[in-house]
């Protein structure tokens, strides 16, 4: 019964590359939410999808950031031509409902990718 | 505005005390559901409690217990009788009924408990 699958859990770039980070969520969760934690902060929301649509990318910077989440395969959070500055731990979740009369869906965190920019 | 704080950067106690983290928030929803996770040295976060504004029952799970105070907007988190195991960063969150489900952290509380 596995759990939200992150990879790669840690991941080295050199200023100026691409970094894509993979997140596989619980089997049978169509929603996923992506956060950044910078060092010695709280988790900051980035964005929410749901299957091949993006539905809150109200935290997403808004340049050389993209998230995806296509009908197969695990969700994308690219980052083009990487800064110093996104050097961070970036956290994925997924709910299997999201949101609905009940309220928010408990969200389930992967165990993050580490992201150092040199 | 939805804000969450925890006002203890770091507590650190001896094990088998009986520690409080604080945790307060901010709203305008008048629907609103607040969580708990924790994030051990290992780096993952870990579910602890999810509850909703409408429901002002304390809870307690083992040695854990929360607090919800809604005329203070706080939602205390209590650890009894602590344990080593414990050491970890906890981290307190807000959802509100007028976004789409996303968390707001607060800055967390490190947890540090000593044998």
């Amino acid at each position: 019964n596995a759990g939200v699958m992150q990879n790669p859990r840690h991941l080295v770039r050199r200023r100026g590359q691409e970094a894509r980070l993979r997140c596989s969520p619980v089997k049978g969760h169509s929603h996923v939410y992506w956060y950044r934690q910078l060092p010695e902060e709280g988790l900051k929301f980035m964005v929410y999808l749901q299957k091949e649509n993006i539905i809150d990318e109200s935290g997403m910077p808004k340049e050389r950031f993209s998230a995806e989440f296509p009908k197969e395969g695990p969700s994308i959070l690219r980052i083009q031509q990487v800064v110093r500055g996104d050097s961070a731990a970036y956290f994925c979740a997924s709910s299997p409902l999201g949101v609905s009369r009940g309220g928010p869906d408990t969200q389930y965190f992967g165990p993050g990718t580490r992201l150092t920019v040199l | 505005a939805q804000k969450v704080t925890q006002a203890q950067t770091e507590i650190s106690v001896v094990e088998k005390e009986d520690v409080t983290l604080d945790c307060v928030y901010e709203t305008r929803d008048t629907t609103y559901y607040l969580f708990w996770y924790k994030q051990p040295p290992s780096g993952e976060l870990v579910f602890l409690i999810r509850r909703n504004s409408f429901d002002e029952q304390n809870e307690i799970s083992g040695r854990y217990s929360w607090n919800f105070q809604k005329s203070t907007s706080s939602f205390n988190f209590t650890i009894t009788a602590s344990q080593v195991v414990d050491s970890a960063v906890y981290f307190c969150a807000l959802s509100g009924s007028s976004n789409t489900g996303k968390l707001i952290f607060g800055q967390g509380t490190t947890l540090q408990v000593k044998p």
